[in-house]
């Protein structure tokens, strides 16, 4: 079984300010690692993910996220924080082992409020 | 990525109707999802779509209450049946890319009130 814990459902930052949003993951195999983002009514955009490759990924909008094993952990960061980065965010797991991305499960999300 | 539209994007329903969800993809694809984003939670997955076979569900959906029509590669409908207003939530199809088919990429989502 795999499970996602984001750490903080809330998360406010001053613009400008460095942008950290905790992930661990639990699975029993190599996972699969994503980030996504939803921006107030729409749906959700990819901003990186982790297949087995580089452990530092970088994504979309400044965001990187780096794989780290022992620590279980896929936190996401982005040095600088812009007004438009204010969403919610998501992280996401599936085992590397199917091949596929069906399994995907989702954290229960964190939202990112940015301060003037 | 993908290019993938939904209809309708929002819509108010009354107890007892039904809604169907259209999910249209800019290219083939094999494998089409169904998920479910209630207010202020996480997304849950109602179901995959293949075309050709019958849709599977996860523990929690039944068939009687989210019937989903697969045609063909590039088009999916879920329907929302006989709605109560615990159904109010949003829905959004997805569809695998990528090299190893790895990654899922998300529709606009429909927003469904039920009164």
């Amino acid at each position: 079984a795999q499970s996602v814990t984001q750490l903080g459902s809330h998360v406010s930052v001053s613009e400008g300010a460095l942008v950290l949003l905790r992930c661990n993951y639990s699975s029993s195999v190599p996972p699969y690692l994503f980030w996504y983002v939803q921006y107030p009514n729409q749906g959700l955009q990819l901003l990186l993910k982790y297949t087995s490759a580089a452990t530092l990924v970088k994504g979309i909008n400044g965001f990187e996220a780096e794989f780290k094993k022992s620590e279980t952990s896929f936190h996401l960061t982005k040095p600088s924080a812009h007004m438009s980065d204010a969403a919610e965010y998501f992280c996401a797991v599936s085992l590397s082992a199917s091949g596929s991305a069906r399994q995907l499960t989702f954290g229960s999300g964190t939202q990112l409020t940015v301060l003037p | 990525s993908a290019v993938i539209s939904q209809k309708p994007s929002r819509d108010i329903c009354q107890r007892g109707t039904s809604l169907t969800i259209q999910c249209q993809v800019d290219s083939q694809v094999t494998m089409m999802f169904w998920y479910r984003q209630q207010p202020g939670q996480s997304l849950t997955l109602i179901a995959t779509a293949n075309q050709g076979s019958e849709a599977t569900y996860e523990s929690g959906f039944v068939i009687d209450k989210f019937p989903i029509s697969r045609p063909n590669l590039t088009f999916s409908t879920l329907t929302v049946s006989n709605m109560s207003p615990e159904d109010s939530s949003i829905y959004l199809c997805s569809v695998v890319r990528g090299r190893r088919g790895d990654t899922q990429y998300f529709g606009p989502g429909t927003r469904l009130t039920v009164l």
